[in-house]
C-alpha cells in the first residue's frame, strides 16, 4: 500500500513567521511531488511541484525534497493570514499506475 | 491559462434522478480526471481518461458513468445515487498521463457540490 503521511495539525504560526509543512512517502520509486493549497469549501490549487533532490523556490514558497529519506517539505516565509488553509502533499510514483497519492493534509492557521 | 471549468457549481438531486456533471479545459491537456472529496478528507480518484480513452476506473459503482466526448470535455453521468454519495466532485486535467519518468501537474476545477436527498 503506497502511502503519503502528513501531520494533520492544526499548525499555528504567528504572522510573519516561517511555516514548515512536512510529508513522508513510502514508495521509493516516486518521481514527482506536489503541494496543493485548499481553502475551506474550495478546490485544491497547485502551488509547487518538485522532481529532483534539493530546494525549489517560488516567491515565499520553498519546496524541499530528499528522496533518500523519502521526505518532502514546504516552507512558507513571511506567513500571512491569507495562507491559512489545508496543504495537501501529493506524490506520483513510478510504475504503470502514475496516480497521485494524496496525504491527508495539514491545516495551517496563521495568527494575525 | 490554467483553467478548468465545471458546471453546475451546486447540484441537489433525489435518489431516483439522473443528472450529469460537466468539465471543460482548453489547455490542450490530454489527461482528465474525476475525483470525489468528502469533508476533511483528501481527493479520492474515481476515473482517469488519457487521450479520450478510459484508462483507470478505481472500482467506482456503476451509478457513476464517465464520458469523454472529446479531448476538452469530460462528463460524469449520475443515476440512482445514495445519500453517502454527497460530496465535492472535482475535475482535473494534466498535459500527459502516460509519462513514466515525470508526472505532469494536475490542475483542478472549482468542483461541483453534490447533495443527494
Amino acid at each position: 500500500q503506497k502511502e503519503v503521511e502528513q501531520n494533520s495539525g492544526p499548525l499555528s504560526v504567528p504572522e510573519g513567521a516561517i511555516a514548515s509543512l512536512n510529508c513522508t512517502y513510502s514508495d521509493r520509486g516516486s518521481q514527482s511531488f506536489f503541494w496543493y493549497r485548499q481553502y475551506s469549501g474550495k478546490s485544491p490549487e497547485l502551488i509547487m511541484s518538485i522532481y529532483s533532490n534539493g530546494d525549489k523556490e517560488d516567491g515565499r514558497f520553498t519546496a524541499q525534497l530528499n528522496k533518500a529519506s523519502q521526505y518532502v517539505s514546504l516552507l512558507i516565509r513571511d506567513s500571512q493570514p491569507s495562507d491559512s488553509a489545508t496543504y495537501l502533499c501529493a506524490v506520483m510514483g513510478g510504475g504503470a499506475t502514475n496516480k497521485l497519492i494524496f496525504g491527508t493534509g495539514t491545516l495551517l492557521a496563521v495568527q494575525p | 491559462d490554467t483553467e478548468v471549468t465545471q458546471t453546475p457549481k451546486h447540484l441537489v438531486m433525489g435518489m431516483t434522478n439522473k443528472k450529469s456533471l460537466k468539465c471543460e479545459q482548453h489547455m490542450g491537456h490530454r489527461a482528465m480526471y474525476w475525483y470525489k472529496q468528502k469533508a476533511k478528507k483528501p481527493p479520492e480518484l474515481m476515473f482517469v481518461y488519457s487521450y479520450e480513452k478510459l484508462s483507470i476506473n478505481e472500482s467506482v459503482p456503476s451509478r457513476f458513468s464517465p464520458e469523454c466526448p472529446n479531448s476538452s470535455l469530460l462528463n460524469l453521468h449520475l443515476h440512482a445515487l445514495q445519500p453517502e454519495d454527497s460530496a465535492l466532485y472535482l475535475c482535473a486535467s494534466s498535459q500527459d498521463f502516460v509519462e513514466l519518468a515525470f508526472a505532469y501537474e494536475q490542475y483542478f476545477g472549482p468542483g461541483t457540490r453534490l447533495t443527494v436527498t
